[in-house]
């Protein structure tokens, strides 16, 4: 019930395609879905964030939807860059926990 | 100005040994906590402390003690090296409840390679 499953595992798109990553969990009580970008040698970053309060947040070129009754959400990247290329990791957590279980993570390339 | 720095950032060493990792944040945050990412990339929770008390401690064998001296800095201690325990090891920080609803955001430092032959 603790596991965010997340998929596909490795993506390739073209430069200005639009990449989709998607993430399932099982715990209804997870009520912040971050989602983190990691780059070859560095600690991830928070790229963005959302609750189940809305079914979509948009920063930039970057989406994620949100799907309360399927328990699934996802993150879209529009016009991908060779610069977006990097592992992409969802995560879920209750508040009060302090706890993100995070996914398998997906590495993303974006081919020039 | 780093915002969470890890000293070192590779450590490579003999199976059976002890070693430490260092962890320190300048952002002024509560929580700090350890993660183990894998070879597959997969990154787990170790633990977790707000303001030096241990709030998470997952299913970690007892040969890694983390230790809080104070809220700006948490280590981790491992005693008797394993093969298994080659990974890379990242501390991470993140405001308390009461601030914001971004509370939850954690700032990761550079990662620790730990290597042990």
């Amino acid at each position: 019930q603790q596991q965010v499953k997340q998929s596909p595992q490795s993506l390739i798109v073209q430069k200005g395609g639009i990449s989709i990553i998607n993430c399932a969990y099982e715990n209804t009580a997870f009520d912040y879905f971050p989602w983190y970008q990691q780059f070859p040698g560095k600690g991830p970053a928070l790229l963005i964030a959302i609750r189940p309060d809305v079914s979509e947040k948009k920063e930039g070129r970057f989406t994620i939807s949100f799907n309360k009754s399927a328990k699934q959400f996802s993150l879209h990247i529009m016009d991908s860059q060779p610069g977006d290329s990097a592992t992409y990791f969802c995560a879920a957590s209750i508040d009060s926990s302090y706890k993100l279980i995070f996914g398998s993570g997906t590495r993303l390339l974006v081919r020039p | 100005d780093t915002a969470v720095s890890q000293t070192p950032k590779y450590l490579v060493t003999q199976m059976g040994n002890d070693k430490s990792i260092k962890c320190e944040q300048n952002l002024g945050h509560d929580t700090m906590y350890w993660y183990k990412q894998d070879s597959k990339k997969f990154l787990k929770i170790m633990f977790s402390y707000n303001n030096k008390e241990l709030i998470i401690n997952e299913t970690v064998p007892n040969r890694f003690s983390p230790k809080s001296p104070d809220k700006a800095h948490l280590n981790l201690h491992i005693n008797s090296l394993e093969l298994g325990d080659s990974a890379v090891y990242f501390c991470a920080s993140s405001q308390g409840p009461e601030r914001s609803w971004s509370y939850n955001e954690q700032f990761f430092g550079p990662g620790t390679r730990l290597t042990v032959l």
